[in-house]
């Protein structure tokens, strides 16, 4: 599969645990994108990567925290975990990490469905 | 700081009717907009971006920048349309290529 790949598909854990989620972008895609998918906030932006270097920040909590590797795949941190942080977090790429004047379309993986108990 | 709303959570409609799901924004630039689409156990995909002024899968949608819309419009619903839509826009201006969403809406057709 050269799309956008994301692990693990399910996760569970308790309060107060770390996880990690991994994600491999689309073969040519240098630009990583994460967002979160809850309930009540719907599709946030979180965070964005390009060839290994920050791009761009959005609602990340400071308990999160991210990184984009040399091999360009992508992993999110999440730490001192609450009940609200049970969601489903997608992984996007794209090839560029910015508009040039228009969308750089982004290829969305399967996401990763966290559940906190 | 930019939003965008989309009022309904929920919308049915019979097969072969009309179907609108209605996008509202608020930003201050000029912004990029999209229609992204998630059918069962599928990936959120693209459906169309207001700059191509394409019919994609018999929907459209056109940039109304007076009253702030973009609602995506089909006139004959399909059984397949059933999926979860989201209206999202880009902030052109910033450079930025990340999306903003809205909450989405559940369009379900009904045989």
């Amino acid at each position: 599969d050269s799309g956008v790949t994301q692990t693990p598909k399910h996760l569970i854990t308790a309060t107060g645990q770390r996880v990690t989620l991994r994600c491999s972008p689309r073969s040519g895609d240098l630009s990583v994108y994460w967002y979160q998918q809850s309930l009540d906030q719907g599709l946030q932006f979180l965070i964005q990567y390009y060839n290994g270097e920050e791009r761009a920040k959005g609602n990340i909590l400071e308990r999160f925290s991210a990184q984009q590797f040399p091999d360009l795949h992508s992993e999110l941190n999440l730490s001192s975990l609450e009940l609200g942080d049970s969601a489903l977090y997608f992984c996007a790429s794209s090839v560029r990490g910015i508009t040039s004047g228009t969308y750089n379309e982004q290829f969305f993986g399967p996401g990763t469905r966290l559940t906190v108990l | 700081a930019q939003r965008v709303t989309q009022p309904e959570k929920l919308l049915s409609v019979f097969k072969g009717a009309p179907v609108e799901l209605k996008c509202n924004y608020s930003y201050s630039g000029s912004p990029e907009l999209f229609w992204y689409v998630q059918y069962s156990r599928q990936r959120l995909q693209l459906l169309l971006r207001h700059i191509s002024r394409e019919s994609i899968k018999g929907f459209t949608a056109d940039l109304n920048k007076g009253e702030t819309s973009f609602h995506l419009k089909k006139p004959f619903a399909q059984e397949e349309d059933s999926a979860m839509y989201y209206c999202a826009l880009i902030r052109i201006q910033t450079g930025a290529n990340n999306l903003f969403f809205g909450t989405g809406t559940r369009l379900t057709v009904i045989p």
